[in-house]
């Protein structure tokens, strides 16, 4: 049981460039988030998912856009990546009203 | 009123020495109730869950007040590896952001 999976860890992107952060977990969790955290700050919630096939915004959803095709999945699409972007990535997942966990995180920075 | 307020830190206490963290938040319909701990560049990780009596688990103590909407978290006999960011999480049910809500965290550093 790998719980939540992230890849990649690091990752430096060029301003304009796009990529996917891969989220994966294997508890058969309905819900799903990915979060930003710059530092020193709180965690903003980016998107979030209540199953297959359904997602909705959270906070910080500009320049990003997510899928969730399966259970287990949920990338993050980064768009045209901005310096504003450069940050923490944390996805997390849970089991109803139960507590959430949180994958380990892909830093990212943009430049 | 904000969702979910924590106290502003950081919480500077010595080796040894009892401290509490208190939460409120604004939704009297919230359902449930949990303490996480981050270290820094670290993902936040589960410190406990918080039930309607009370909870306890070695030197940490969970207390709800629903009629005053607040949680509390005491840390006796603190250690240096207790040194972390503490965040408050409200499940509201329903409603937008998947129902949780984190609080902006308090930052605890214990000095040898």
């Amino acid at each position: 049981n790998a719980g939540v999976t992230q890849t990649p860890k690091f990752r430096i992107l060029k301003i304009g460039q796009s990529m996917t952060l891969q989220c994966t977990q294997d508890m058969n969790h309905n819900y799903m988030y990915w979060y930003r955290q710059d530092p020193g700050m709180g965690l903003k919630l980016i998107y979030y998912s209540v199953g297959a096939g359904i997602t909705d915004k959270g906070e910080v959803p500009n320049g990003y856009n997510v899928s969730r095709s399966t259970t287990e999945d949920f990338p993050l699409r980064l768009e045209l990546a901005a310096p504003s972007q450069t940050s923490v990535y944390f996805c997390a997942s849970r089991w109803g009203s139960r507590e959430q966990y949180f994958g380990p995180g892909t830093r990212l920075t943009v430049t | 009123r904000k969702e979910v307020e924590q106290d502003p830190g950081p919480f500077n206490v010595p080796e040894g020495a009892t401290v509490a963290f208190n939460c409120t938040y604004s939704n009297s319909a919230s359902q449930s109730f949990f303490w996480y701990r981050q270290d820094c560049r670290k993902e936040p990780k589960l410190l406990m869950s918080v039930y309607s009596s009370g909870n306890e688990d070695g030197r940490f103590t969970a207390q709800l007040n629903r009629a005053s909407q607040y949680i509390s978290l005491l840390i006796r006999d603190s250690k240096l590896s207790d040194s972390a960011t503490y965040l408050c999480v409200v499940n509201i049910g329903g409603g937008s952001q998947g129902n949780l809500i984190f609080g902006k965290g308090t930052k605890l550093s214990v000095k040898p």
